[in-house]
């Protein structure tokens, strides 16, 4: 089952525009990662946040983590046509009674993002 | 370009035949990571290799197998293949195991497979 859920599902917005992606998750983790796909292609890593972080930047790039909500946000400021893509949230978890989590990355359904020029 | 490098991009096959996919992690990555991308399942994580140990298993199923060569490459078998095996299979390497330092997972360019 998906650890993740990205909310929306789907996102339609103007060239400058911001844009702000929601991503809420079950259980304990060790971090929350963002990739980007677009069409059918490989996955492309955007930005890590480790669970005692709050906030990270990169670039356009603005990505919050809330754990006691169990949420994460990713935002993009001033939008272009090329960050037309579906992102993906991706948890690592906590290491719990059974030991680390040896990398394995659950992701969620998606946000299909489309930035019309 | 992540540096992972993956083959075949695209392979079509008939029901019940296998198939090996094969992946090229990044220079000094240890870990490869297999994971399956469909409409219906999502991207969903298949299996983790670190150093040519298995070292996860996630909902990988019985007919799949995959291993790690002392180069460190990483082949994906899929045997017994059925209509439902159609999927976008993708390879991600890091530098090492985690342990809960959060090794970001670059990922290759995937092989989409067509089962008729």
């Amino acid at each position: 089952s998906q650890q993740g859920e990205e909310d929306p599902q789907a996102l339609s917005i103007q060239e400058g525009e911001n844009a702000t992606m929601n991503c809420s998750y079950k259980t304990s983790i060790n971090n929350l990662q963002w990739y980007r796909q677009n069409s059918g292609r490989g996955l492309v890593h955007l930005i890590l946040i480790r669970s005692n972080e709050r906030e990270k930047h990169s670039g356009r790039l603005r990505v919050t983590l809330d754990t006691s909500k169990k949420s994460s946000s990713l935002l993009i400021t001033a939008s272009r046509a090329a960050d037309t893509a579906s992102y993906f949230c991706a948890t690592e978890r906590g290491s719990g009674a059974g030991g680390t989590s040896y990398g394995k990355l659950t992701f969620g359904q998606g946000t299909i993002l489309t930035v019309h020029p | 370009d992540s540096g992972v490098t993956q083959t075949p991009k695209h392979l079509i096959t008939a029901t019940g035949q296998r198939v090996t996919l094969r992946c090229s992690p990044r220079s000094g990555d240890l870990s490869v990571y297999w994971y399956q991308q469909s409409l219906d399942q999502g991207l969903q994580f298949l299996i983790q290799y670190y150093n040519g140990e298995e070292r996860a298993k996630g909902n990988i199923l019985e007919r799949f197998s995959a291993q790690q060569f002392p180069d460190l490459h990483s082949e994906l078998n899929l045997s017994s293949l059925e209509l439902g095996d159609s999927a976008l299979y993708f390879c991600a390497s890091s530098v090492a195991t985690t342990t809960g330092r959060g090794d970001t997972q670059y990922f290759g360019p995937g092989t989409r497979l067509t089962v008729l």
